[in-house]
């Protein structure tokens, strides 16, 4: 079992909808960080959570230590959203999900 | 903000060779950096982890003698493929921190063929 599991693997929504990409965690952490991934292999930190919610622009994430799960949510999605996102966590060491492929349509 | 240069994009070595890929922080001191390996469709892999003046630390699995990351100071770490084989052939991407910043910042990676 991985120590980070994301849900969907794969995601294909309309340009302008909401979008959510959840994660879940087996370990304990100290930081738990949301990762863009566009085609060419290059990756932007979007956020870093140790509790809360963070919100930048469209991106949303969320985090709820107790139960152990992050969302990120893009709202009003548009095609260049279209990445794969990565949920990674650290505590001891750095654990990564095997990442949402997301498809925004025009 | 926090800038990572990583060089090359991409390069194509013999088997046999070695590869040396920089990972540069611009405008922070990077006191600890990260380097990570994606094959195709598949999330990344955390390597090794080095510090500044100080030897790295490999996750398990990683050999150390093939893949050396040196860290000589704040702004550079490089990790060099010694002997190169097809299966070596990857994504590389490293990442910083500083002690200052809350985030990670992550270089634009590096792909490895090796023919």
């Amino acid at each position: 079992k991985n120590e980070v599991e994301q849900s969907p693997q794969n995601l294909t929504a309309q340009e302008g909808e909401f979008i959510t990409i959840n994660c879940s965690y087996s370990v304990g952490i100290s930081a738990l960080h949301w990762l863009q991934q566009h085609p060419g292999g290059g990756i932007v930190s979007l956020f870093m959570l140790s509790s809360g919610k963070k919100k930048h622009g469209r991106l949303i994430a969320t985090i709820n230590i107790q139960e152990k799960h992050s969302s990120l949510h893009i709202t009003a999605s548009h095609p260049r959203d279209s990445a794969v996102y990565i949920c990674a966590v650290t505590g001891n060491q750095f654990y990564f999900g095997t990442g949402t492929s997301l498809t925004v349509i025009p | 903000g926090a800038v990572v240069s990583q060089h090359p994009s991409w390069v194509i070595c013999k088997s046999g060779t070695s590869v040396k890929i920089e990972c540069r922080s611009l405008d922070f001191q990077a006191t600890t950096m990260f380097w990570y390996r994606q094959f195709p469709k598949q999330s990344l892999m955390l390597m090794a982890t080095s510090n500044e003046g100080s030897k790295a630390t490999y996750e398990q699995g990683v050999e150390k003698d093939k893949f050396l990351i040196n860290h000589a100071s704040l702004t550079l770490s490089t990790l060099t493929v010694t002997s190169a084989h097809p299966e070596d052939s990857s994504f590389y991407i490293c990442s910083a921190r500083a002690d200052r910043l809350w985030g990670y910042t992550f270089g634009s990676g590096t792909r490895l063929t090796v023919v």
